[in-house]
């Protein structure tokens, strides 16, 4: 079974940085590019980054600029952001979710960790 | 990147059909055929319905179809039952290679 276990959320300081984690188990991980999407509370989806299997490729949303950045350990079947310079407005619970293998879609999803940036 | 446009809100009768439409640009939506929907109850993380804009993965029902036609894709729902009330969210891979959702739609069964 698919488990990807998202953790390292919490309250944040406006400016404050934070590192959240996606603990992935069940499939084999290191074949899969691997994205984070945010939901602010009472707000839609927004897909934040993403990254190839071998951390060749990476992408971000264009409102992130550059405050976020997205790796990943195959060897520890482990995804990570590191977010820098955080506002009010990136409060919201980060979903770790896995991209569907040869199809354009995100087939596994976390339950999410919720970061709460706020003096 | 904007995001795909859904109506706010659609609502049916148990048995009844509805359809979610979302639109996009040639950019996203009419230029690929990576269109997705997923389901989200309150609380829950989303769940993917339909991928590749008309495959349905092993174990969601065959109530739940997808569709698009130039940069408008679309998700239907025969037979809708209660368990179906949820907030439904369509996303589109794009020429940026970025993806992007839809603002969302709730689905109401009367």
């Amino acid at each position: 079974e698919v488990q990807l276990v998202e953790s390292g959320g919490g309250l944040v300081k406006p400016g404050g940085s934070l590192r959240l984690s996606c603990a992935a188990s069940g499939f084999t991980f290191s074949i899969y590019s691997m994205n984070w999407v945010r939901q602010a509370p009472g707000k839609g989806l927004e897909w934040v980054s993403s990254i190839s299997s071998s951390s060749s490729y990476m992408y971000y949303a264009d409102s992130l600029k550059g405050r976020f950045a997205i790796s990943r350990d195959n060897a520890k079947n482990s995804l990570y952001l590191q977010m820098h310079s955080l506002r009010a407005e990136d409060t919201a619970v980060y979903y770790c979710a896995r991209d569907g293998y040869g199809s354009g879609s995100f087939d596994s999803w976390g339950q999410g960790t919720l970061v709460t940036v706020s003096s | 990147q904007s995001a795909l446009t859904q109506p706010a809100s659609v609502s049916g009768s148990p048995g009844q059909s509805i359809t979610i439409s979302c639109t996009g640009t040639s950019s996203d939506v009419g230029g690929f055929n990576y269109v997705s929907w997923y389901q989200q109850h309150p609380g829950k993380a989303p769940k993917l319905m339909i991928s590749d804009v008309t495959n349905r993965p092993s174990g969601v029902s065959n109530r739940f179809s997808g569709s698009k036609s130039g940069n408008t894709a679309s998700l239907t729902i025969s037979g809708l039952q209660a368990e179906d009330e949820a907030d439904y969210y369509c996303s589109s891979y794009t020429s940026s290679s970025n993806w992007v959702f839809g603002g969302g739609t709730k689905l109401t069964v009367l």
